[in-house]
């Protein structure tokens, strides 16, 4: 159990231009979530997938956000035409259905920010 | 709307000392809540999670207390070190989702000095 991965740690970027985040959740981890967080909030939703659905999507998501998890294993988290709203760091989760606790683990994160 | 505050926003506290972080929620249909560590720049480390069911959960010089009734959490760090110096988040998910998505609090920054 290496815990939750995410890449890259840290991007920059210029406004308008396309990143994408990866996530690789704890090992046979059903569900996986990705949070943003701004400085000085609390982390907030923005979607969850079980295996590979897409189960909810929080109204943050905007249409230049998409999400992934094709083989129910990693996911990752594009934002296209990026804003300097959209400076935060990109939060992902995993838990384990199995004996379901409901308790979630997070990765480092990924710090976006946008010139 | 389901709700989680965090008092107080910032605490400074000489080493040694005990202390109590505050968390209050508006809806008392939890499914179960969780205290969250972070470190300037960092993820979050899970501290202690609490069931519905649970009254409180210890760790270490962690304890954690629900009272769902009044809406209300607890985490009492013992003996304070410098090295608990960090922000501390408290999370809930509500029976309606499931327990699917976690509602944070703004966080409380603690400062333990030597």
């Amino acid at each position: 159990d290496t815990g939750v991965s995410q890449n890259p740690r840290h991007k920059i970027t210029k406004r308008g231009q396309n990143v994408t985040f990866r996530c690789d959740p704890i090992s046979e981890h059903n569900r996986l979530y990705w949070y943003r967080q701004t400085l000085g909030q609390g982390p907030e939703f923005l979607t969850y997938f079980q295996n590979e659905a897409q189960l909810e999507k929080s109204r943050l998501l905007s249409d230049r956000f998409s999400a992934e998890r094709p083989k129910g294993s990693f996911s990752t988290l594009e934002i296209q035409r990026t804003e300097q709203g959209d400076s935060a760091m990109y939060l992902c989760a995993s838990s384990s259905l199995a004996g379901y606790t409901g308790e979630l683990f997070f990765g480092e994160g990924s710090r976006l920010t946008v010139l | 709307k389901q709700e989680v505050t965090q008092i107080p926003a910032a605490l400074s506290v000489p080493e040694g000392e005990n202390l109590v972080l505050n968390c209050s929620f508006t809806d008392s249909a939890i499914y179960n809540l969780q205290w969250f560590r972070q470190d300037p720049g960092k993820g979050l480390t899970s501290l202690l999670l609490i069931q519905s069911s649970q009254r409180e959960q210890t760790s270490g010089r962690l304890n954690a207390s629900l009272d769902k009734s009044s809406g209300r959490s607890t985490l009492y760090i013992a003996a304070s070190q410098p090295g608990d110096s960090a922000t501390y988040l408290c999370a809930l998910t509500w029976e309606e989702t499931s327990g699917s998505r976690l509602t944070f609090g703004e966080g409380t920054q603690l400062t333990v000095n030597p």
